[in-house]
């Protein structure tokens, strides 16, 4: 069981706005540690898709956008496309782990 | 442009151990540590540890402590993690990633080494 709850699936059609929350505690997310988000597309390995809670790196397209607000995170994909169909997972930290990484569970995300 | 490149596919026996390595280009080797994480057959990922590529200092996490060792060679720019005493349940992909300086992300990721365990 992950540190970081993630739903196990969503799904959109295309076009439409998905969201893929992460739901920490005052450990991790709320003690103030940053999130990150990843994409991994079948076969694959992680991509790196939103980093400080906020940030895309370049490339990565603005319908990707990340949030954060107290014990948990979002994140928000617009204009859902084909190639999106991924799994998705968020990182951050957690004091009781000595500041060690925790993942969540993964988000697989189907476009219908 | 940043490149990992690991090591390949490894089949290994109960109780037998593992190297896998990992080759990092197109960056400075020394100023960005390395960490590993492993991902079962249809399951997420799971934090290995990490390593300083300038120290050597580690960080493992507590399920592998005592199994695990990671080390780097600065000389080749590569980065190696050990796993030791290897049951079927470790059977999974491993990767290599680099951590970024400014946000403890993982920026760039290895494109993964399978390692199968089996009698």
């Amino acid at each position: 069981q992950s540190v970081l709850t993630q739903p196990p699936s969503v799904s959109g059609a295309p076009g439409q706005r998905v969201t893929i929350s992460c739901t920490g505690s005052s450990s991790n997310i709320g003690a103030g540690y940053d999130v990150h988000w990843y994409q991994q597309l079948p076969g694959t390995a992680p991509k790196l898709l939103i980093y400080g809670n906020t940030n895309r790196p370049s490339g990565v397209p603005d319908r990707f956008s990340g949030s954060k607000s107290a014990t948990s995170a979002s994140l928000a994909i617009t204009g859902l496309q084909a190639e999106d169909e991924a799994d998705y997972y968020c990182h951050s930290y957690d004091i009781s782990l000595s500041g060690s990484v925790i993942f969540g569970g993964g988000t697989r995300l189907t476009v219908l | 442009q940043v490149q990992l490149v690991q090591s390949g596919v490894e089949v290994k026996k109960p109780g037998a151990s593992v190297k896998v390595s990992c080759k990092a280009s197109g960056y400075t080797f020394t100023n960005y540590g390395i960490t590993w994480v492993r991902q079962a057959p249809g399951q997420g990922l799971e934090w290995m540890g990490w390593i300083g590529a300038n120290n050597g200092n580690t960080k493992y996490a507590q399920k592998f402590q005592g199994r695990v060792t990671m080390t780097t060679d600065t000389s080749t720019t590569t980065a190696y993690m050990e796993l030791r005493r290897l049951r079927s349940d470790d059977t999974a992909v491993f990767y290599c990633a680099r951590r970024g300086d400014n946000w403890n992300d993982f920026d760039y990721w290895g494109q993964g080494t399978q390692v199968s365990v089996s009698s």
